[in-house]
C-alpha cells in the first residue's frame, strides 16, 4: 500500500525567510505532484515531476524529486505573505493510471510580516 | 477555458434526504475524478472514471454512494439516504490521458447534513 507523509504539518515562517516541506512516500512511482489550496478553495496544480532528479522553479517555490530515496521536496525561497496556503503533494503508483495518486495530507503555510 | 464547474457549491440538507452533487469536467479531458476532503480523513479518492466508464470505485464509502457519467460532459455523485458523517467537501477533477498532466480541480460542494 502506498503512503505518502508530509512534513511539517504546520509551518509557521516569517517574511523573507527559507524553509523546505518534505513528501516521503513508502512505494517505488514515477510520478508525483505539488498542489496549493488556499483556505475555502480548490486545489491548484503547482509542479509535475516525472523523473528521478527532476527540479521545476516556479517565483520562489521550487520543486526537486529523488526517486531512489523516494522523497520530494518543496523549497520556499523569501518567504512571502502570499505563499500562505496549504501545500499538498500526490503521488502515483508506478505505472499506475491516473486514479491512482495518493495524497498526503498537506502542510499548512502561514507567513508572518 | 471555463475549467471543472461544480454544483451546487453549498449543500444544506437533513439527513435521509438524498443529495446530488454535479460536475462538468474540462473539454477533451477523458479522466473524471470524485474526491471528498474532511478535516479527519483529509483528501480521499471516491471513484474515477476514464472515457465515462467506471475504473475505480473502491474508494466509494457504502451502497449510499453511487456515481455515473452518462457523458463526456457531465457526472453525477448521489448520496441516498444523507447522514450527518457525510458532511464534507466533495471535488470533481479531470485530466488528460497523459501522465505527465496534473488533475484539474473544480471549485467543490461543502456539503451539510443535519
Amino acid at each position: 500500500e502506498l503512503k505518502v507523509e508530509q512534513n511539517p504539518l504546520f509551518l509557521s515562517m516569517q517574511e523573507g525567510k527559507n524553509y523546505t516541506i518534505y513528501c516521503n512516500y513508502s512505494t517505488t512511482s514515477d510520478r508525483l505532484y505539488w498542489y496549493r489550496q488556499d483556505p475555502g478553495k480548490s486545489l491548484e496544480s503547482l509542479f509535475v515531476l516525472l523523473s528521478n532528479g527532476a527540479v521545476k522553479q516556479e517565483g520562489r517555490l521550487m520543486a526537486s524529486l529523488d526517486t531512489k530515496a523516494r522523497l520530494s521536496t518543496l523549497h520556499i525561497t523569501a518567504a512571502v505573505h502570499d505563499l500562505s496556503a496549504t501545500y499538498f503533494c500526490a503521488v502515483a503508483l508506478y505505472g499506475g493510471s491516473q486514479g491512482n495518486l495518493i495524497f498526503g495530507k498537506g502542510t499548512k503555510l502561514s507567513v508572518k510580516p | 477555458d471555463a475549467g471543472v464547474i461544480q454544483s451546487p457549491r453549498h449543500e444544506v440538507t437533513e439527513m435521509g434526504q438524498e443529495v446530488t452533487l454535479r460536475c462538468k469536467p474540462i473539454s477533451g479531458h477523458d479522466y473524471l475524478f470524485w474526491y471528498r476532503q474532511t478535516m479527519m480523513r483529509g483528501l480521499e479518492l471516491l471513484i474515477y472514471f476514464n472515457n465515462n466508464v467506471p475504473i475505480d470505485d473502491s474508494g466509494m464509502p457504502e451502497d449510499r454512494f453511487s456515481a455515473k457519467m452518462p457523458n463526456a460532459s457531465f457526472s453525477t455523485l448521489k448520496i441516498q439516504p444523507s447522514e450527518p458523517r457525510d458532511s464534507a467537501v466533495y471535488f470533481c477533477a479531470s485530466s488528460l490521458h497523459s501522465s505527465n498532466q496534473p488533475q484539474h480541480f473544480g471549485d467543490g460542494t461543502r456539503l451539510s447534513i443535519l
